[in-house]
């Protein structure tokens, strides 16, 4: 079965710090695709990153880096010089074939804090 | 462009009764998915339309029901209202090809069943 494993439930760091975000999945298909998604206190989930399982190039979009590892099934999301508005709720996400199409499944998601 | 927009924003209801939810999915898209989120957790997946018709479905009970109209807006209605209802419902809407994997969400409704 698929699993997605976020095992830090909260993260407070101080304003410039820089973070990490841990993500662990479980899939037995070998196409799927992997999400990051900030939900603010607002509540809608904003779209971070999409990787398929056959790209493993890291990317880095201004202060995020994202970290895509098959061989430890790891898909891990970096800020850098952590501001204040990047508090918020960090979800990691799967798609697969045995998650079904447009499916998402989420795993329970990061709270982190920066502090002032 | 507006996004996906949800109403209402907020609702409480009582056991056993029963509860519309609506959506509007993003200019352009003809896709819709629900997604519950109970406090603390991630969300999950209750089901998809596409062309008005039910494509996929999590696992949730019949009580959970949905439509989508020609307009490709939804609704997600849940009858029976059990206090474990309670939640944010989340609206997500989406291209239709099946390997279309870019999803946009709404602000979500939450529901309190007292």
């Amino acid at each position: 079965a698929q699993k997605v494993t976020q095992a830090q439930t909260e993260i407070s760091v101080v304003e410039k710090e820089d973070v990490t975000l841990d993500c662990v999945y479980e899939t037995r298909d070998t196409t799927y695709y992997l999400f990051w998604y900030k939900q603010p206190p607002s509540g809608e989930l904003v779209f971070l990153i999409r990787r398929n399982s056959f790209d493993e190039q890291n990317e880095i979009s201004g202060r995020y880096s994202w970290n895509f590892q098959k061989s430890t099934s790891s898909f891990n999301f970096t800020i850098t010089a952590s501001q204040v508005v990047d508090s918020a709720v960090y979800f990691c996400a799967l798609i697969s074939d045995q998650t079904g199409a447009n499916n998402l499944f989420f795993g329970t998601g990061t709270r982190l804090t920066v502090i002032p | 462009d507006a996004g996906v927009t949800q109403s209402p924003t907020h609702l409480i209801k009582t056991r056993g009764q029963q509860v519309t939810l609506r959506c509007s999915p993003k200019s352009g898209h003809d896709t819709v998915s629900w997604y519950q989120q109970a406090l603390g957790q991630g969300p999950q997946f209750i089901f998809q339309y596409y062309e008005e018709e039910e494509r996929q479905r999590g696992n949730f009970p019949d009580r959970f029901s949905g439509h989508q109209f020609p307009n490709y807006s939804s609704e997600l209605n849940v009858n029976a209202l059990l206090l474990g209802d309670s939640a944010l419902y989340l609206c997500a809407s989406s291209l239709g090809g099946l390997d279309n994997t870019e999803a946009f969400f709404g602000q979500g409704t939450r529901l309190t069943v007292v």
